[in-house]
């Protein structure tokens, strides 16, 4: 079964302060997506990737910087975070694009922007 | 603009009784419709899928009614347990890399 990993589990910080949120997964999916998930809104798609080196923009970007570094690793970096980010982040991975495939999601990381 | 609804934010049935979950959605090019299921503390994991080209898809107690017509679907779980307490999205997708998510329904079994 695939394993995806999300560090930190849970993160606190300040507003203005610098974020990054690492996912890893151990089974050379190709695509990698990084969700944002609040109470009444599902899940929402920040970024997404479909391989090493490649990035493609969500549903809601801004605020968000992502970058894949290898077919394992997907980070979100937030360089100015705001309390409108406190939010749930789900990081997952498939071998197929979400619209033929099933997705593995990471057990999430819990971010607070005080 | 919400293009995936989920009925209900919440649901409550006993134990034994078949649950409802509906859905709805907006856009006639959507062809994919998964249901993910969350438990707290984890990520969603998919419970069961449909194609648009079918109208009904079945997995052990749990079944997908579709209808294309009417663009609404609804997951029946059949002898609920208390397991099956967790919360279900239903999602949809229309041939790119995304999927869109309904905001949840928040299922509750009652032994």
């Amino acid at each position: 079964e695939a394993a995806v990993t999300q560090s930190p589990r849970n993160k606190v910080t300040v507003t203005g302060g610098n974020v990054t949120l690492s996912c890893r997964q151990t089974n050379s999916h190709n695509y990698m997506y990084w969700y944002r998930q609040d109470t009444g809104h599902g899940l929402r798609l920040i970024h997404y990737s479909y391989g090493a080196g490649n990035l493609q923009i969500g549903d809601v970007p801004d605020g968000y910087k992502a970058t894949r570094t290898t077919q394992e690793d997907f980070f979100l970096l937030l360089e100015l975070a705001s309390p409108s980010q406190t939010s749930l982040y789900f990081c997952a991975s498939s071998e197929r694009g979400a619209n033929t495939g099933q997705l593995y999601f990471g057990e999430g990381s819990k971010l607070t922007v005080l | 603009q919400q293009q995936v609804r989920q009925s209900s934010q919440s649901l409550t049935v006993w134990e034994g009784e078949t649950a409802i979950l509906n859905c709805s959605y907006e856009n006639s090019a959507f062809d994919y419709f998964p249901w993910y299921q969350q438990f707290p503390g984890e990520g969603p994991a998919l419970l069961i899928a449909i194609r648009s080209v079918s109208d009904k898809k079945e997995d052990g107690r749990f079944t997908i009614f579709f209808n294309k017509r009417e663009k609404n679907l609804s997951l029946h779980i059949k002898d609920s347990q208390p397991g099956d307490s967790a919360t279900y999205f239903c999602a949809a997708s229309g041939g790119n890399y995304q999927l869109i998510w309904g905001s949840g329904t928040k299922l509750i079994i009652k032994p």
